[in-house]
């Protein structure tokens, strides 16, 4: 059963830092990786999705990199801002299921 | 336009009551998810559609939860004779093909169940 590692649970730094999320998941077979960003109280905001040939993605000030083989997923936010805070969650779609499999989340706070 | 939207943003149900919460995907998207999320915890899948074929229910706690998408747009999760386990948000997420495309989620519908 595929299972999915974030790593911190949560993370707090002053603004302006860069920093970065872990994620690992223990089946390789999978078609992608996907992390969104879950503000308290509201739905899941897709950020970024690396399929399983890739080896990263950017968008703005956010950069996910994947190495399948060794089923690692890291999420490098620069120059963070207070904008920034909420709950980071990555999830993989296996190839054997119909499913994205969720991580517990890292909690992140960007201090003023 | 317009994205995923799910209602009631909030429903309160005494134990035992049933419960059906909305899920109106984006237009046009072939592959509607249910998830549930307990506090603190990632969500987990609950069922797939593609169109309205259920392809996948395995996620269902018991028999008393249902899903349908009758005509392959709007969906509905019902749950009967609700439990205290039940307290959760329930996620619906769309995609535009078949599968492992990118999936976009709406708010989400929090049920506690008193």
């Amino acid at each position: 059963k595929q299972e999915v590692t974030q790593i911190p649970a949560a993370l707090s730094v002053p603004e302006g830092e860069n920093l970065v999320l872990n994620c690992s998941f223990t089946d390789s077979a999978i078609y992608n990786l996907q992390w969104f960003r879950q503000d308290p109280g509201k739905g899941l905001t897709s950020l970024l999705l690396i399929q399983s040939s890739q080896r990263e993605q950017t968008s703005g000030r956010l950069n996910a990199s994947l190495d399948k083989s060794s089923g690692r997923s890291t999420l490098y936010i620069a120059a963070s801002q207070p904008g920034d805070s909420a709950t980071y969650l990555c999830a993989v779609f296996e190839t054997s299921g119909s499913r994205l499999t969720f991580g517990e989340g890292t909690q992140l706070t960007v201090n003023p | 336009g317009a994205g995923v939207s799910q209602s009631p943003r909030y429903k309160v149900a005494k134990r035992g009551q049933d419960v059906a919460l909305r899920c109106d995907p984006i237009s046009g998207h072939v592959s509607l998810f249910w998830y549930q999320q307990a506090l603190g915890q990632g969500p987990e899948f609950l069922t797939y559609f593609q169109n309205e074929a259920q392809l996948d229910k395995s996620g269902l706690p018991s028999d008393r939860f249902f899903a349908e998408r009758p005509e392959g747009s709007v969906s509905t999760l019902k749950i009967q004779r609700t439990q205290q386990e039940d307290s959760a948000v329930y996620l619906c997420a769309s995609s535009s093909r078949r599968l492992a495309a990118e999936q976009y989620f709406g708010p989400g519908t929090r049920l506690t169940v008193t």
